[in-house]
C-alpha cells in the first residue's frame, strides 16, 4: 500500500517568506508527527496530532511555526518569516495510533532551503 | 543537551563481518528503545526495538542488546551485507510519559564493503 508522502520534496525559498509543507499520511493512521533533521542531526520531535487536534507542540521552535490537521488525515506545516535557521529536511510519520510501541512510518521529507 | 548519543558518527565493516553500532543515553526515564535505517532520500525505517524489561532482542541478522546500568545500547548485524549501508539512528522513548515522541541520536553512518 502506499506510504506517507509529502509535497513538495524539496523547496527553496528567500528569507522572510511563508512556506506550507504537507504530508500525507498512510490511510487510516489516527497519530500524525513531524519532526525536522537539520544538517548532521537526529530527526527532532516538533509537534503531533491524534485526529485532528494537535496535542503536543512543545517541539515547535517559536511561534513562526504552525500546524494544522483539519480533518484528521492530511496535514500541513506552516513557517511564517523564514529565517536561515529553519533550513533542515522536514519529517512526517504517522502510526495506527498513538503511542511508541506503535511503529513510526516515516515519509521521505521535504528538504527546505531557505537563502 | 543531547539525550540520545551516537559517539561513531561513522563505521566501516567486510561484508560477512559483524558490525556494532553503539549508543548512550542519559534520560533515565526512557524505557523504550529504537533502531531506524535510513537510506539517502528516504525517510527512517523502524528496524528493531527493545524494551527496558529485557536486555536483549533478536531478529534474523539484527540484535540489539541493552545495558540498563551503563545506559547503553548497541546493535549488531551478523553477517553484514552491502545493502546494510545505511545510516543507522538509535531513537528513545518514556512510555510512561510522553509516550509519543521519539528522542533521536545523530547517527551512525554504517558502510559495508564487499
Amino acid at each position: 500500500g502506499a506510504g506517507v508522502s509529502q509535497t513538495p520534496s524539496n523547496k527553496v525559498t528567500e528569507k522572510g517568506k511563508y512556506v506550507e509543507l504537507r504530508c500525507d499520511p498512510i490511510s487510516g493512521h489516527t497519530a500524525l508527527y513531524w519532526y525536522r533533521q537539520s544538517l548532521g542531526q537526529g530527526p527532532e520531535f516538533l509537534i503531533y496530532f491524534q485526529g485532528t487536534g494537535a496535542a503536543d507542540d512543545s517541539g515547535l521552535p517559536n511561534d513562526r511555526f504552525f500546524a494544522v490537521r483539519p480533518e484528521g488525515s492530511v496535514s500541513t506545516l506552516k513557517i511564517q518569516r523564514t529565517e536561515r535557521g529553519d533550513s533542515a529536511v522536514y519529517l512526517c510519520a504517522s502510526s495506527p495510533q498513538l503511542g511508541v510501541y506503535n511503529e513510526q512510518f516515516f515519509g521521505p521529507g521535504t528538504r527546505l532551503t531557505v537563502l | 543537551d543531547q539525550q540520545v548519543k551516537q559517539n561513531s558518527p561513522s563505521l566501516s565493516v567486510q561484508e560477512g563481518r559483524i558490525s556494532i553500532l553503539n549508543c548512550d543515553y542519559t534520560n533515565s526515564m526512557f524505557d523504550y528503545f529504537l533502531w531506524y535505517k535510513k537510506y539517502p532520500a528516504e525517510g527512517p525505517t523502524f528496524l528493531i526495538s527493545i524494551s527496558s524489561i529485557k536486555d536483549k532482542n533478536e531478529d534474523g541478522r539484527f540484535t540489539v542488546f541493552l545495558n540498563k546500568s551503563a545506559k547503553h545500547l548497541s546493535l549488531h548485524i551478523v553477517p553484514s551485507q552491502p545493502g546494510d549501508s545505511a545510516v543507522y539512528f538509535c531513537a528513545a522513548s518514556d512510555s510512561g510519559g510522553s509516550n509519543y515522541k521519539l528522542t533521536f541520536g545523530k547517527g551512525t553512518l554504517l558502510t559495508v564493503n564487499p
